[in-house]
């Protein structure tokens, strides 16, 4: 596709439900990032895959939150049990992956907006 | 732990000013560093890219320049238009994919 897109766009959860947010990365992207940018603040890491493979999760704030990328190209990011904290907005993007050392551009999708109620 | 200031929070400037966007790290062990711009609702686009081998960077208007040393960054943009208007965010890895974010300058441009 022509740019990275996420969906759905906005959620709203009612607390204690589970989301699973989708990642479609720019097709051929190896790396893929996810982020989570709350209100006023710059976006913050949560995870990182190389094609299926998770490399890091250290960003992710708790066992509740979850992502895969099974076959090295869409990904999905799931919470469980939503708590209120978790309303921010939720930031994938991809980039080649062949630049050692973090040296490439990264493209960011639009976000997922989610409200926990 | 990495922390990033960008100054200022926010700025408003009549079109046409030339303009100097600030970023801090407090370990001033950068190895890349992007600067990207956010508008309302919508992703981060990246703006431009400082690979380790680089002081800066220009496209356009747009000139982005990293001092080591010192651990700063400075984006400038010339001849600042309406369209310009955005948060401009900054963000820098240590040699890994990485990227710490800082918190953004909001930009407003008047016609």
């Amino acid at each position: 596709g022509a740019g990275v897109s996420q969906s759905p766009r906005y959620k709203v959860a009612k607390r204690g439900q589970d989301v699973a947010l989708r990642c479609d990365p720019i097709s051929g992207h190896v790396s893929l990032f996810w982020y989570q940018q709350a209100l006023g603040q710059g976006p913050e890491f949560l995870t990182y895959f190389q094609n299926e493979a998770q490399l890091d999760k250290s960003g992710l704030p708790s066992d509740r939150f979850f992502a895969e990328r099974p076959e090295g190209s869409v990904s999905t990011l799931k919470i469980q049990r939503t708590q209120q904290e978790d309303s921010a907005v939720y930031l994938c993007a991809s980039s080649l992956g062949f630049t050692a050392g973090g040296a490439e551009t990264q493209y960011f999708g639009p976000g997922t907006r989610l409200l926990v109620l | 732990k990495q922390e990033v200031t960008q100054i200022p929070a926010a700025l408003s400037v009549p079109e046409g000013e030339n303009l100097v966007l600030n970023c801090s790290f407090t370990d001033s062990a950068i190895y890349n560093l992007q600067w990207f711009r956010q508008d309302p609702g919508k992703g981060l686009t990246s703006l431009l890219l400082i690979q380790s081998s680089q002081r800066e960077q220009t496209s356009g208007r747009l000139n982005a320049s990293l001092d080591k040393s010192s651990g700063r960054s400075t984006l400038y943009i010339a001849a600042s238009q309406p369209g310009d208007s955005a948060t401009y965010l900054c963000a820098g890895s240590s040699g890994t994919y990485k990227y710490i974010f800082g918190t953004g300058t909001r930009l407003k441009v008047l016609a």
